[in-house]
């Protein structure tokens, strides 16, 4: 068990270029999710996936953002034509769908736009 | 719909003094709750939960919590912290109905030797 993935790390980018992200959950794993989170701010729930079907979206999500996870695995969150207010960190967490069993969060990927 | 206070955004103490974190939750429906640390640059990391049972929950590093369902609050304790807690902290809860998590904002603890 490697713990959930995401890559890359960090990701500057210039206003309006498209930017796209990978999270990698724990194996057995059927739950996934994706929040954001601002400096001084709690995660903000973006989206979340059981297993390859995309089940809630968030209205942060605008249309600008999507998010998949084909065959159930990972997942990749793109954001088109980005904004600097799109500037935070995203976090992925995934977890099994059991009553009370926890999350478990990847180390973020921080996104600047400049 | 649910929503969760941290009434502190930050809390300096000295090491090896004791610490109380406060979280407070508003919700219609019976919630879990949660406590996570989030180090420098890091993920967030599971402190301790409550789902049901006793109210005194005991998590790692030493912390624990205690779910008051009367006034609403999971305040999180510590009797003796370290340089290594310096982190913030976040309370979370989440309904039973889609275990979505709702995030209190974080209190960030300083650590001052």
């Amino acid at each position: 068990d490697t713990g959930v993935s995401q890559n890359p790390r960090h990701k500057i980018t210039k206003r309006g270029q498209n930017v796209t992200f990978r999270c990698d959950p724990i194996s057995e794993h059927n739950r996934l999710y994706w929040y954001r989170q601002t400096l001084g701010q709690g995660p903000e729930f973006l989206t979340y996936f059981q297993n390859e079907a995309q089940l809630e979206k968030s209205r942060l999500l605008s249309d600008r953002f999507s998010a998949e996870r084909p065959k159930g695995s990972f997942s990749t969150l793109e954001i088109q034509r980005t904004e600097q207010g799109d500037s935070a960190m995203y976090l992925c967490a995934s977890r099994l769908d059991r009553e009370g069993y926890g999350y478990t969060f990847g180390s973020g990927t921080r996104l600047t736009v400049v | 719909a649910q929503s969760v206070t941290q009434l502190d955004s930050q809390v300096p103490v000295f090491e090896e003094a004791p610490v109380e974190l406060r979280c407070n939750y508003s919700s219609s429906v019976s919630v879990y709750l949660f406590w996570y640390v989030q180090y420098p640059n890091q993920g967030l990391q599971l402190l301790l939960k409550y789902l049901s049972g006793s109210t005194l929950v005991k998590g790692i590093n030493g912390f624990e919590a205690e779910f008051n369902k009367s006034q609403t609050s999971f305040h999180l304790r510590k009797p003796s912290v370290h340089i290594s807690d310096t982190a913030e902290y976040f309370c979370a809860v989440s309904v039973r109905s889609n275990y979505q998590l709702i995030w209190g904002a974080g209190t960030k603890l300083i650590i001052k030797p």
